[in-house]
């Protein structure tokens, strides 16, 4: 079935960095852009970046714009998610989401994965 | 860009019908057709109802419907039922920044 997997998170310290995985399977990831959402604790959804299905656009949340770096490996059907100079705002469930639409950014998205948790903690 | 406003909680009893909104300016809810709205229960991922203000993916009820009108977009949930209790969020597309989610809403069925 459609199915996004998230893994990567723990407990860090608080200034160092961690990359988050979300592996995909059963359907064509290559063809889909794909979305990073953080939630924080009892907080709403926040949208942090997408890349287009061939990584050629990118585009970044004003609040993670520079320490966050999205990318994608479509031969390994695995989408990335960079976190640099970790604060304690950046705790939350982060999920990764497909866009609705194939090859086009639809501005909505169909298929969440289960979430991977990031505590930043001293 | 600020986050969408929507009510902290909306109630209704099973059978009736409920509509949570959604408030935003011309720069997203106002100015594109591409509001959905996202149903959370507690410990789960966000799931689509509704995009393009709208439209309802492969699956969803009917009992679920999506209008706007100016800067405010609508989710109305007909023929409440219990498990349709959770959170609500209504996003949009902005001329700033591609994506914005509202603040969210509880409902809950008396």
């Amino acid at each position: 079935q459609v199915q996004l997997v998230e893994s990567g998170g723990g407990v860090v310290q608080p200034g160092t960095s961690l990359r988050l995985s979300c592996a995909a399977s059963g359907f064509t990831f290559s063809t889909y852009a794909t979305h990073w959402v953080r939630q924080a604790p009892g907080k709403g959804p926040e949208w942090v970046a997408v890349i287009s299905y061939d990584g050629s656009h990118i585009f970044y949340a004003d609040s993670v714009k520079g320490r966050f770096t999205i990318s994608r490996d479509n031969s390994k059907n695995t989408l990335y998610l960079q976190i640099d100079s970790l604060r304690g705002e950046d705790t939350a469930v982060y999920y990764c989401a497909r866009d609705q639409l194939e090859w086009l950014l639809s501005y909505s998205m169909d298929v969440w994965g289960q979430g991977t948790t990031v505590t930043v903690s001293s | 860009q600020s986050a969408l406003t929507q009510p902290a909680s909306v109630s209704g009893s099973p059978g009736q019908s409920i509509t949570i909104s959604c408030t935003g300016t011309s720069s997203d809810v106002g100015g594109y057709d591409y509001v959905s709205w996202y149903q959370q229960h507690p410990g789960k991922a966000p799931k689509l109802m509704i995009y393009d203000v709208s439209n309802r993916p492969s699956g969803v009820s009917n009992r679920f419907s999506g209008s706007k009108s100016g800067n405010t977009a609508s989710l109305t949930i007909s023929g409440l039922q219990a498990e349709d209790e959770a959170d609500y969020y209504c996003s949009s597309y902005t001329s700033t920044i591609p994506y914005v989610f509202g603040t969210g809403t509880k409902v809950t069925v008396l």
